[in-house]
């Protein structure tokens, strides 16, 4: 196991509805970080956390809301999502937010229905 | 834009062969360049990590090889086993751009 857990594996969903996803860390690091990973594309940096604060917003939809209560938890909210929004969603935690030897979580699987 | 170029997109190699994947890059500020690993079901791994003061660090048989000059990197995977079976992602941060820039990924498939 990474230390990083993310909850659920999978997810379906209807278009008008609304989820979370959870990730929490067990390695003491102070940044976290929310991925959007598709077939055959890089892994896109969603959102990145330090010290519970959030440090960075890549341009993401407002219908994805994070929320980081403390260090070790990281949320993503989502509500009126699309299909082409259907990917795994990788969290992630580091020491510090300088992106070095980030430590992973296995994804949550998303598909909008 | 793509900070972080990655080629091929997939490769075959036969059990103890030699699989090579490139990475190539933009941004001379990068100082940070590791490689991930990443099995189906699984999130990424981080494999091996070199910084641009040395050309070569070995790990197994894992080696990266680094050419500041031509800003590209590379990931050899020596006597390659059906368990190396992957997808592999190289990525680079450093400078401004703190956050890890990623390559779209090269699945390696090794047959026995």
């Amino acid at each position: 196991e990474t230390g990083v857990t993310q909850t659920p594996r999978h997810l379906v969903m209807g278009m008008t509805n609304k989820k979370s996803l959870k990730c929490e860390q067990h390695l003491g690091h102070n940044a976290m970080y929310w991925y959007k990973q598709s077939a055959k594309k890089p892994l896109e940096l969603m959102f990145v956390y330090s010290l519970e604060e959030r440090v960075e917003n890549n341009s993401v939809p407002s219908r994805f809301s994070p929320e980081c209560p403390n260090s070790s938890h990281l949320f993503l909210h989502l509500h009126t999502l699309q299909p082409e929004d259907s990917a795994l969603y990788l969290c992630a935690s580091s020491q510090t937010a300088s992106g070095t030897e980030a430590f992973f979580g296995q994804g949550t699987r998303l598909t909008v229905v | 834009q793509q900070q972080v170029k990655q080629s091929p997109q997939s490769l075959i190699v036969q059990k103890g062969g030699i699989s090579i994947i490139n990475c190539a890059y933009e941004n001379t500020a990068f100082d940070y360049f590791p490689w991930y690993q990443q099995f189906p079901g699984k999130g990424p791994a981080l494999l091996i990590a070199i910084r641009p003061d040395v050309s070569e660090k070995k790990e197994g048989r894992f080696t990266i090889s680094f050419n500041k000059s031509a800003k590209q990197f590379s990931l050899h995977i020596m006597d390659s086993q059906p368990g190396d079976s992957a997808t592999y992602f190289c990525a680079a941060s450093g400078g401004h751009d703190y956050k890890l820039s990623f390559g779209a990924g090269t699945t390696v498939t090794v047959r026995a």
